[in-house]
Order: structure tokens, then sequence, then C-alpha cells
């Protein structure tokens, strides 16, 4: 089975400066997905960016980036000139490319931007 | 638009008694999820459907059930067998296929609370 670990529950950052999430992953599969997704306070999930697991090259997402290493099975959100409106829970997620669609999240962390 | 709906955005069930979470898309998904949200917990997946008339059973099943009789909808029922059911519930929808990107879209929630 598929585990997504976040292993910092709370994190702050100043109003325009750069802050990175962290998230491993394990997993046996060679195709899958990765997301990252944003929960506000409304609590509506949103979707902050993708990488498929066969592509080399990171995605990027105007101020959002990620470093995936897939030998380390990391997979890091960095958001650059950070906002307020980032104040939120941040999850990652992973999706099997096999048969198994399944949306597995890790426990999240919760991103207060500091004015 | 479309989207994902679910209702009621807040729902107060007496214990013992069982209670039904609803969730409509009109996305044209394949795949529906349901998950449940508890602090310190992330997103945990209770069950979910690939298909019309088939759905699977995620990692916190006991005391839910199903059903997926049409593509625009999975209910979930929360019996009177679920011991701790106050929760925030996400119903979730993607599309379906092997080395496809599943990238999930989400309902605004229902808050269930047992008084």
């Amino acid at each position: 089975a598929q585990t997504v670990t976040q292993s910092q529950p709370e994190m702050s950052v100043q109003e325009a400066e750069t802050v990175t999430l962290s998230c491993t992953y394990d997993t046996s599969e060679n195709n899958y997905y990765l997301f990252w997704y944003k929960q506000p306070p409304s609590r509506q999930m949103i979707l902050v960016i993708r990488q498929e697991a066969y592509k080399q090259q990171n995605a990027t997402e105007n101020r959002f980036s990620v470093n995936f290493q897939k030998a380390a099975k990391s997979f890091s959100l960095k958001i650059s000139d950070s906002q307020l409106g980032d104040t939120a829970m941040y999850f990652c997620a992973f999706s099997s490319g096999g048969s198994n669609y399944k949306l597995t999240f890790g426990k999240g962390t919760l991103l207060t931007v500091n004015p | 638009d479309g989207g994902i709906t679910q209702s009621p955005k807040y729902l107060f069930r007496k214990e013992g008694q069982n209670v039904t979470l609803s969730c409509e898309q009109n996305l044209n998904h394949d795949a529906m999820y349901w998950y449940r949200q508890d602090p310190g917990q992330g997103l945990r997946l209770i069950y979910y459907s690939q298909i019309v008339n088939d759905f699977q059973k995620g990692d916190i099943a006991e005391g839910y059930s199903v059903s997926r009789e049409k593509k625009e909808s999975f209910p979930l029922t929360v019996t009177s067998a679920q011991k701790n059911p106050t929760a925030f519930y996400l119903c979730a929808s993607s599309i379906w296929g092997q080395n496809m990107n599943t990238e999930a879209f989400f309902g605004q929630g229902t808050r269930l609370t047992v008084v």
C-alpha cells in the first residue's frame, strides 16, 4: 500500500519570503502521479500543482514549484513570494498510474503567512 | 458550471440514527470518492467507485455504506455502527483510466455532528 508522509505539521513564513514544504512517499510502482492540494479556511480543496512520475522536469505553476526526487521518493513544494492568501493547510497526495486510482493523502502541513 | 455539489453543508444526527450525505457531480467523471477529515489525520479514504454499480472499500469503511446507481451520484450513509461519526466529509471525483492524470475535484464538504 502506498503511504504519504508530511513531517511538518505546522510552518510559518513572512510575507514575500520563500518556504518549502516536505513530502515523502512510499510505493513500489514506477508510474504514478503526485499532487499538492491547498485547503484554505473555507475548507475547499484546491489543486496547487501536479507531477507525473515519468517526467523528469519539475512542475511549476507561477509562484509554486516542486522538487521531485524519484529515487528518494521525495516531492517538496516551494512557494515563492509568499502571500497572505497562501495561508492554508497543504496536503501532498499520491495516485497510482495503474488500475487502482485512489488518491492517498498525507496528514497535511498548516502554513501560516505572517504580515 | 461544472462541479461537485455536496449537501447539506452542516448535518446533525442523534446517536443511533443513520444519515445520508449527498454528492452529485456534473463533470462526467467516472470515479468518485468519499474522504473523512479529522484534525491531525489528513484525509482518509472511506469508499471509492470507478464505475456505476461498482465500489470498493477504502481504508476506513467500517460503519459506512455507499451506492453508485448513477454516474452523477455517490451518496454516503453513515450508519449507527460508526462509533465516532463526527467529522468533516469530503466528496471528490476524477476521470478514470490507466496511466491517466487522476486529478481529483472536490465538493465543499459536509460537517456532520452527532448530538
